[in-house]
């Protein structure tokens, strides 16, 4: 398994650009989410979803839309982008087994904002 | 999802035990303690989890106290490899939406 997979690994927009960073996996996981990690902090959850055609906001969703047509992928669309929007962007899935799962993260993408 | 209150930062020397410990008082019943932990900026990797009963897996060692509003994950024998910073997450049944919070950089010294 390739596990969960993110494109692209680096990159560079001009604010008002806009832009979908990619996320799939390969291990039938019900749950995806993504999650924005600027230098020093925390991941903060953008939007996550229980499900194909199931979606819903996490703490920052502000500036950006995702769809989840299939089980296998959840793309994340910056509508305008903004440099407060340079961040290192994480997309995880997991399974529901009795309650609990763990989550299985990406290696990111780096997005910088001119 | 439960908030956690975790040391900003640890050191702790090559080869001795490295204890994190991390304040979960909101806890509700049915979510579980997951630990996880990121290496520089590589995406988080998950370590162990708890809901009530103590944990060891191969990583590590999690000790949940008899109320639940706090824990501890160990490591045994910490090597420099284990420098990291080290999430705490309390979460239901759909650890999908968990918070993380700032986390516990720990920095383990030769």
């Amino acid at each position: 398994n390739a596990g969960v997979t993110q494109t692209p690994k680096f990159q560079v927009l001009k604010t008002g650009q806009s832009m979908t960073l990619q996320c799939a996996q390969d291990m039938n996981h019900e749950y995806m989410s993504w999650y924005r990690q600027d230098p020093g902090m925390g991941l903060r959850l953008i939007h996550y979803s229980v499900g194909a055609g199931i979606t819903d906001q996490g703490e920052v969703p502000n500036g950006y839309n995702v769809s989840r047509s299939t089980t296998e992928d959840f793309p994340l669309r910056l509508l305008s982008a903004a440099p407060s929007q340079t961040s290192v962007y994480f997309c995880a899935s997991s399974y529901s087994t009795g309650g609990y799962n763990e989550q299985f993260f990406g290696p990111g993408t780096r997005l910088t904002v001119l | 999802d439960a908030k956690t209150t975790q040391p900003t930062s640890m050191d702790c020397a090559e080869g001795r035990a490295a204890n994190l410990p991390c304040n979960h008082s909101t806890i509700s019943g049915n979510e579980y303690v997951y630990w996880y932990r990121q290496i520089h900026s590589q995406g988080p990797q998950y370590i162990i989890h708890g809901l009530k009963n103590n944990e060891t897996n191969e990583m590590a060692s999690l000790i949940i106290t008899e109320d639940r509003k706090s824990s501890t994950l160990i490591l045994p024998h910490a090597t420099l490899r284990d420098t990291a910073v080290y999430y705490c997450i309390g979460a239901g049944a759909n650890a999908g939406k968990s918070t993380f919070g700032d986390g516990t950089t720990l920095t383990v010294k030769p």
